[in-house]
This record gives C-alpha cells, structure tokens and sequence, in this order.
C-alpha cells in the first residue's frame, strides 16, 4: 500500500533563505511523486511532479524536487524563499496498484519571516 | 478550460442534520475523487469515481456518507446524519485517465456541524 511522511508539520525560514521540506513515500511499484501546495481558503494547486525520466524535476514559482529511489524521498527546495511561499504544502504519491488512487501527506505548513 | 467547480463554499449545520455538496469537474475528465480535509490534517480520500462507477470507496463511512456520479459527469456527495466529527473542507478533484497526469482541485466545501 502506498504512503507518504512529510518530516516537520512546521518549517520557519527567513526571507531570503534555502527552503526544503522533507518527503518520505512507500510504494512496492515505481511511483508517481506530485508536490501541491494549497493557500488559506482554496484547493490544491500542484507545484510539480516526478512520473519517469530526470530525476531532478523543476516546478512552479521557483522550487524543485529530486526523485530518490535508494532513500524513498522527494524533497522540494528552493534556494531562495519568498513572503508569498507562505502556504501549506502536501507530498502526494500514486501508483498503478492504486488505480489512480492518490495518498497525501499530513502536510508541512512554511512561514516566511522579513 | 474552466476549473473543477464545487458548491457551497461554507456550510453550517447542526449534529444530526443533512448536508449535501457539490462537484462539476474540468471537461473531459473521466476519474473524480472526494477528499475530506481535517483542519491540520492532509487530504483523506474519501471514493473515487472511474466515469460513473466507484473505484474505491474504502475509506468512506458508508453509515452515513454516500455519493454519487450520475452520467459520469457531475457528482454530489452526501451526509446523513451529521456528527460534530465531520467538521471538515470537503474537496473535490479530477483527473485525466492516465497516472501522471495531476489532481485538479476545486476550492473546496467548509462543513461546520454545531
């Protein structure tokens, strides 16, 4: 059965400062890896995704995440944070065992401070 | 292409009350998921929907919830009788029938039961 454990519920980063939250997933098949984030009061808007190729995948406003199969992760970074990276930001992991079936993570909220 | 619409935004109901909430989702796409949103608390699947047939609906308490995707196209998602436990955002989100292609979210239903 898939899985994801996101490390730190709360991360706190100044302006300006490396970004990089932690992301963990179990999957018994290759896995399609996704990152969303999700401001106050809306839905899920997707950063980026993992399927196959390039391990190293580039995203939305910045950030950017490695697929790790020897360590199971997927962590997204970006080198420089920003005020309006403040949100809350979900791993996600779907297989074909699962049948589209996508797994989120308990999410990591992000604080910016000036 | 227009966004995955859901309706209400907020709703507030009393324990052992009905409530019901509403999907359309993007044109085209064939798989629709139900999530619930514990404040706190990453997206918890809820069903999923192949067209009009459930995929999964393991994790719904079929007690009280049901749903439902007449003509595989809008969906609507039911809850009777209410407990103060189902305080939650109801979010729905499709998808295009292939493993890499992402979630698309609406804006999400407030359920508050007093």
């Amino acid at each position: 059965a898939q899985s994801v454990t996101q490390l730190g519920s709360h991360v706190s980063v100044s302006e300006g400062a490396l970004v990089l939250l932690r992301c963990n997933y179990s999957s018994s098949v290759p896995p399609y890896l996704f990152w969303y984030v999700q401001y106050p009061n809306q839905g899920l808007q997707l950063l980026l995704k993992y399927t196959t190729g390039a391990t190293l995948v580039k995203g939305i406003n910045g950030f950017e995440a490695e697929f790790k199969k020897s360590e199971t992760s997927f962590h997204l970074t970006k080198p420089s944070a920003h005020m309006s990276d403040a949100a809350e930001y979900f791993c996600a992991v779907s297989d074909e065992t699962g049948g589209f079936k996508t797994i989120f993570g308990a999410g990591t909220r992000l604080f910016v401070k000036a | 292409e227009a966004g995955v619409a859901q309706s209400p935004r907020y709703k507030i109901i009393e324990k052992r009350q009905s409530v019901a909430f509403w999907c359309n989702p993007i044109s085209g796409h064939a798989t629709l998921y139900w999530y619930q949103q514990i404040l706190g608390q990453g997206p918890k699947l809820l069903i999923q929907f192949q067209n009009n047939g459930v995929v999964d609906d393991s994790q719904l308490p079929k007690d009280r919830f049901s749903a439902e995707r007449l003509k595989g196209v809008d969906s609507t998602l039911k809850i009777q009788p209410a407990k103060l436990e189902d305080s939650a955002v109801y979010l729905c989100a499709s998808r295009r029938d292939s493993l890499n292609s992402p979630l698309h979210f609406g804006n999400g239903t407030r359920l508050t039961v007093t």
